[in-house]
């Protein structure tokens, strides 16, 4: 069974400064990746995904992740963030089904 | 994107009784939905995959007559928790996987369950 490690439980940091969050899948095949965030008392959203192709990959709000295949890795980044990025970030994998495995979340509180 | 609601948001009941939850497709159609449990600061649980018309498809140890799932048209989904536990207080959260798309999966907002 495919496995999904987020490495950062909780990061906080302060407004204007990068963000990087790491996520590793244990799944040799073919993967499709999601990064998916979660406001305070509002649904899960996806925020970028890789199917193919380019490995850097830009998503909505200023975020952007990199493939890299032979790290099986999928982090996610953000030059600057901002007080309104507080959120749970969730990465997430698909393998040959359609059920996707979610890690265990990273909180990211962005202090102004 | 598209939209799924879940109904109810937020629900307490007594133990030994059930819990209905409904996941609706408000504008596509879902042939295959799916149910996630969320534990505080614990990532999300696959439950079961719902698919229409058809049996419901549960993971390795969740309980099938525990966690009723109907999945009777292409825009609903129910989750009915039979003989509710207080361990079975939980966040519950549907997702539908469009059709159309080819992965992508749209969340409910989910649904707070406590058992007295």
């Amino acid at each position: 069974a495919q496995s999904v490690s987020q490495h950062n439980h909780h990061v906080i940091l302060s407004e204007a400064a990068s963000l990087e969050l790491g996520c590793n899948y244990s799944y040799g095949g073919t993967v499709n990746l999601f990064w998916y965030v979660q406001y305070p008392g509002q649904h899960l959203q996806l925020l970028l995904k890789y199917f193919s192709g380019d490995p850097l990959v830009k998503g909505i709000k200023g975020f952007e992740a990199e493939f890299i295949k032979s790290k099986f890795s999928f982090k996610l980044r953000k030059p600057s963030v901002q007080w309104s990025d507080t959120a749970e970030y969730f990465c997430a994998v698909k393998a040959n089904d359609y059920k996707l495995s979610f890690g265990a979340g990273t909180t990211v509180t962005v202090r102004a | 994107g598209a939209v799924v609601s879940q109904h109810p948001s937020r629900v307490i009941c007594k133990s030994g009784t059930s819990v209905k939850i409904e996941c609706r497709s408000l504008d596509f159609q879902a042939t295959t939905m799916f149910w996630y449990r969320q534990f505080p600061k614990k990532s999300l649980m696959l439950m079961a995959t719902s698919n229409e018309g058809s049996k419901a498809t549960y993971e390795q140890g969740v309980e099938k007559d525990k966690f009723l799932i109907n999945h009777a048209s292409l825009t609903l989904s129910t989750l009915t928790v039979t003989s509710a536990h207080p361990e079975d207080s939980s966040f519950y959260i549907c997702s539908a996987r469009d059709r159309e798309n080819t992965g992508e999966l749209f969340f409910g907002e989910g649904s707070r369950l406590t058992v007295l």
